[in-house]
Parts: structure tokens; C-alpha cells; sequence
């Protein structure tokens, strides 16, 4: 079975600051897709960037990038100048949609 | 526009009482799925169709069920809620299952 491991359960950050949200999994497929999930307060699920396994460069969407190491079965995701509106809970996803546990972010003005 | 609908957003039943939980979409993808969240918990795969092709996760209980009458709408039955099936129940849907998912808002199911 798929095992998604995301070490930290709660992080805060102030405004303005970067933070890195760490995920590690486990798979036996070469090629594949990865990852991040928000889910706000709200409780809608929404995509926040996504990673091809088979390129070697690291996916960015404006303030948020990923770490990608294959090799070491990790992608991590750091968010740049942090904003309230980032306050939600993060879920990693390596493949078909089976997620890790989240890590719960604070964003303190 | 919402492109994947859950209705209802809120729903109470009866212990014991069967109900069911609908899901439509308006992006055409082939694969739709059902998830369990719990308080502070991650989303929980119960099952997912690949157009009429049904795969159940292994640890699933029976009580769940699901039907998929056309590309557009999936439902998720309940043939008896317990009060252990309180929860968020998501629905997703993906092209192809390899791509990003896009998620319905919920249903909050409680049992009383």
C-alpha cells in the first residue's frame, strides 16, 4: 500500500515569512504525478500546484514552489510572503489521490 | 461556475435510516471519487469509478455503496448510518486519474 508521510501536523508562520511544509512517500511507479492540496476553513478542496514526476525541474504557481527528489521519495512545498488567506490545512497527494495526513497552517498577522 | 456539485451541502439522519448523497459534474471526466473526512482528519478514499468501472478500497465497510448512472453524476448510499459515519463526504472528480482532482464543496452528514 501507498504510504504519504507529512511529519508536521501544525506549523504557523507570520506574515510576509516563507515556510516549508515537508512530505514524504513511497511508490513503486516510475512515472507519476504529485501534489498539494489546500483546504481552507471553508472546507473546499482546491489544487495548489502539481508536480510531474518525470521533469526534473521544480513546478512553481507564483508564491508557492515545490522541492522535488526523486530519489529520496520527498516534495516538499514552500510558500513565499506568507498571507493570511494561507491559513488552511495542506494535504500532500504522490498519485491517485490518496493523501497524507496534512499539516495544519497558521498564518499570524 | 461550480463544476462539481454536491448536494446536499447539509444532511441529518436517522440512525439506522438509509440516505443518499449525490454528486454531479460538468467537466466530462471519467473518473469520479468518494471521500470520508472526519474532524481534523485527512480525506479517506471510500471509492472511485473510472467511467463504469467500480473499485472499491479494501477496508470499505459494506454500508457504503455507490452508483454512477452516467458520466455526469455519481451517489454515494448509506444503507445504515451508524453515528461512527458522522462526517464531511467529498466528492472528486479527474480526467484520467493521473491529473489534479477537482472537489465538490461537501456534504456534512450527521446521525442522530
Amino acid at each position: 500500500a501507498q504510504t504519504v508521510t507529512q511529519s508536521q501536523p501544525e506549523m504557523s508562520v507570520q506574515e510576509a515569512e516563507t515556510v516549508t511544509l515537508s512530505c514524504t512517500y513511497d511508490t513503486s511507479e516510475n512515472n507519476y504525478y504529485l501534489f498539494w492540496y489546500k483546504q481552507p476553513p471553508s472546507r473546499q478542496m482546491i489544487l495548489v500546484i502539481r508536480q510531474e514526476a518525470y521533469k526534473q525541474q521544480n513546478a512553481t504557481e507564483n508564491r508557492f514552489s515545490v522541492n522535488f527528489q526523486k530519489a529520496a521519495k520527498s516534495f516538499s512545498l514552500k510558500i513565499s510572503d506568507s498571507q493570511l488567506g494561507d491559513t488552511a490545512m495542506y494535504f500532500c497527494a504522490p498519485e491517485k489521490l490518496v493523501f497524507g495526513k496534512g499539516t495544519k497552517l497558521t498564518v499570524n498577522p | 461556475d461550480a463544476m462539481v456539485i454536491q448536494n446536499p451541502r447539509y444532511q441529518v439522519t436517522q440512525f439506522g435510516k438509509p440516505v443518499t448523497l449525490s454528486c454531479s459534474q460538468t467537466l466530462n471526466h471519467n473518473v469520479m471519487y468518494w471521500y470520508q473526512q472526519k474532524s481534523s482528519q485527512a480525506p479517506k478514499l471510500l471509492f472511485h469509478y473510472y467511467d463504469k468501472d467500480f473499485n472499491n478500497e479494501a477496508d470499505t465497510p459494506d454500508n457504503f455503496q455507490s452508483r454512477r448512472p452516467n458520466t455526469s453524476f455519481c451517489f454515494l448510499d448509506i444503507r445504515s448510518p451508524g453515528l461512527g459515519d458522522a462526517a464531511m463526504y467529498l466528492c472528486a472528480t479527474s480526467r484520467d486519474g493521473t491529473v489534479e482532482a477537482f472537489f465538490g464543496q461537501g456534504t456534512r452528514l450527521t446521525v442522530v
